[in-house]
């Protein structure tokens, strides 16, 4: 197993600012993956991050809002850009080693935006 | 297009009762399912994996079934204990590019 460690663990920001999340896993890994969860809702993926290369976003997330780096085989993170209301969740980051095995979580990130 | 289902949206038992939550999904061409616990405002902590080949997985009081043919796998949990209080998540891994697809969770209450 994987573990996960996510910095910071909650924020509170202001409307038009941007937060940078930073995701650390203790062994290498080939997968990595950032997730949204809404209040109430289950988990949405944002988008894979790819080693050394820009990431795969989903449908409905764009690289501009969402920024991610995965400079190595442990380390990636994800920022919020231009920050609203809306976009108050809990931002996951997971790890998957290889890839269509177990899936491991970070405890996440509660981002509240005023 | 592959969706998850899993009934009920919530549970409500007394300690000690042995229970089942289901996860149903639509197309049986999965790699594998697997079972997450939430707690509120934390993260998702796995619980058992099911390979596609694979019927059942037991992880101390905890049993996940896998029937692919029918499109469903059940989390058994003997001997309830308040501590098993939160959200149970059940995510099918299908497709080419082997991205998970989630039930929206059943929230279990267990009470003293």
């Amino acid at each position: 197993s994987a573990v996960i460690s996510q910095k910071p663990s909650r924020d509170i920001c202001q409307r038009g600012t941007s937060l940078t999340i930073q995701c650390q896993v203790d062994s290498q890994v080939t997968m990595m993956f950032w997730y949204r969860q809404q209040p109430g809702q289950s988990l949405t993926l944002i988008a894979t991050a790819n080693q050394g290369s820009e990431a795969t976003y989903e449908s409905g997330f764009v690289i501009d809002k969402f920024p991610i780096s995965r400079p190595n085989l442990t380390f990636s993170t994800l920022t919020v850009s231009n920050m609203s209301p809306e976009d108050s969740s809990i931002y996951l980051c997971s790890a998957q080693n290889p890839p269509g095995n177990e899936q491991f979580f970070g405890p996440g990130t509660r981002l509240t935006v005023l | 297009k592959q969706e998850v289902t899993q009934i009920p949206a919530a549970l409500s038992v007394p300690e000690g009762e042995n229970l089942v939550l289901n996860c149903s999904f639509t197309d049986s061409a999965i790699y594998n399912l697997q079972w997450f616990r939430q707690d509120p405002g934390k993260g998702l902590t796995s619980l058992l994996l099911i390979q596609s080949s694979q019927r059942e997985q037991t992880s101390g009081r905890l049993n996940a079934s896998l029937d692919k043919s029918s499109g469903r796998s059940t989390l058994y949990i003997a001997a309830s204990q308040p501590g098993d209080s939160a959200t149970y998540l059940c995510a099918v891994n299908a497709g080419n590019n082997r991205k998970l697809i989630w039930g929206l969770g059943t929230s279990l209450a267990v009470n003293p």
